[in-house]
């Protein structure tokens, strides 16, 4: 089975700042996709973002983009100009050449006015 | 457009009873999950299916079952709950392999006493 990790249990920003999630994940294979998600109070999984791993091109999406280091197996997420609507847990999530989604542990997000 | 639909939002169970949690897509997706999430454990497989009539089993199955006779139902059955099955629980769907994202429900918050 693959393996994902987030070694940041919380993480805070304050408002209009820059963070950045971190997630390593380990695997033998070459093609693969890369997600992260985005849970707020609501407890609703929101895609917030993809990658595919034959890309060499980070993914951007509005204000979050990503740092994907195939070589290191890391793939963190920036989030840019932090709102107060950004809190929530954010999980990274793998799917290889099998049928399943292998998540992270989740990093809590606080964001401070 | 619903998406995917779980119903029960919370249940209390005591120790010993059985119970359903239903899971239903208008999506037409083939590929159909269901998870645990516990405080800093992240998402659990629990079991998943890739179309009707096709189950296997996840990282963590004991003490549940499923079926998938629709496309568009996969409901999980707890038999004989106990403490340790209280969590939340999440269904999800994806329409294909690799990187397709997976849609989530609204999760199910189980308590077992």
């Amino acid at each position: 089975a693959q393996t994902v990790t987030q070694s940041q249990p919380e993480m805070s920003v304050q408002e209009a700042e820059t963070v950045t999630l971190s997630c390593t994940y380990d695997t033998s294979e070459s093609d693969y996709y890369l997600f992260w998600y985005k849970q707020p109070p609501s407890r609703q999984m929101i895609l917030v973002i993809r990658q595919e791993a034959y890309k060499q091109q980070n993914a951007t999406e509005n204000r979050f983009s990503v740092n994907f280091q195939k070589a290191a197996k890391s793939f963190s997420l920036k989030i840019s100009d932090s709102q107060l609507g950004d809190a929530a847990m954010y999980f990274c999530a793998y799917r290889g050449t099998g049928n399943q989604f292998y998540f992270g542990t989740g990093t809590s997000l606080t964001v401070i006015p | 457009n619903a998406g995917v639909t779980q119903t029960p939002k919370f249940r209390i169970l005591k120790i010993g009873q059985s119970m359903t949690l239903q899971c239903t897509q208008d999506m037409n997706h083939n590929y159909m999950y269901w998870y645990r999430q516990d405080p800093g454990m992240g998402l659990k497989l629990i079991y998943y299916s890739v179309g009707a009539g096709i189950t296997d089993k996840g990282e963590v199955p004991n003490g549940y079952n499923v079926s998938r006779s629709t496309t568009e139902d996969f409901p999980l059955r707890l038999e004989l709950a106990a403490p340790s099955q209280t969590s939340v629980y999440f269904c999800a769907s994806s329409s294909g392999p690799r990187g397709t994202e997976a849609f989530f429900g609204q999760g199910t918050r189980l308590t077992v006493v």
